[in-house]
């Protein structure tokens, strides 16, 4: 699985669109990229996944860059609540996926009132 | 209800002690599985199973055991509990079979503070 790599840590303002990035130059082409974030010792919570497009639901968008290297969660109105740690990951689907999930450090997200 | 419970909350046991944490769950899924994290860091899977046949080692297996008593339950075992086994342990769950992403959105319990002195 390819590896990660996020910000140790980022700040917002309440209020104003969080971008958080995510570089993954080694992804390949079955692997997606998943967005997970832990609020202060609860358990992980599944936030948006993509693949090629852009993807957008009712907590948060992904944009995957066309080359696909990278990508960006963004809260587009983001509130104390958000504050937490996100976690970038990226899987390979296929009947040969174990469903494990390979956690890094995370970016760290304070959002400021 | 919450659909992934686990038990107990919190734990102070003692070294050399048998610990065992469980996990249940509603969603119906075959997957489950568990993962400690110890503070500043990421989660690391400790062993899946995706269904009551079925059980497979994570990254670091030593020193658990595990048993999976039907679909919807997931024990984690400590049978000699040692300090550096200190941790935040959580289950959780994921639907199996084919479909877009449907391997990787896990559900998460509560999670298990265990303190081993």
């Amino acid at each position: 699985d390819a590896k990660t790599t996020q910000p140790t840590s980022m700040d917002c303002a309440e209020g104003r669109a969080a971008n958080l990035p995510c570089n993954h130059s080694t992804i390949s082409g079955n692997e997606y990229v998943y967005w997970y974030r832990q609020i202060h010792s609860q358990g992980p919570q599944y936030i948006i996944h993509g693949l090629k497009n852009n993807e957008t639901n009712e907590m948060a968008s992904l944009i995957i860059t066309e080359d696909r290297k990278s990508s960006t969660l963004i809260l587009p109105h983001a509130t104390l609540r958000d504050t937490a740690v996100y976690y970038c990951i990226v899987r390979v689907e296929g009947s040969s996926n174990t469903g494990k999930l390979i956690f890094g450090q995370g970016t760290t997200l304070q959002v400021k009132p | 209800d919450a659909d992934v419970t686990q038990t107990p909350r919190n734990r102070i046991t003692k070294t050399g002690k048998r610990i065992m944490l469980e996990c249940s769950q509603t969603k119906g899924h075959d997957r489950m599985y568990w993962y400690r994290q110890d503070p500043g860091l990421g989660l690391r899977l400790i062993y899946y199973s995706f269904d009551v046949k079925d059980i497979n080692k994570g990254e670091i297996s030593d020193g658990y055991s595990v048993s999976r008593q039907a679909q919807a339950k997931f024990s984690l075992s400590l049978e000699s509990a040692i300090p550096n086994q200190t941790a935040l342990y959580f289950c959780a769950t994921s639907q199996g079979g084919r479909g877009r992403g449907v391997y990787n959105e896990q559900f998460f319990g509560p999670g298990t503070r265990l303190t081993v002195l």
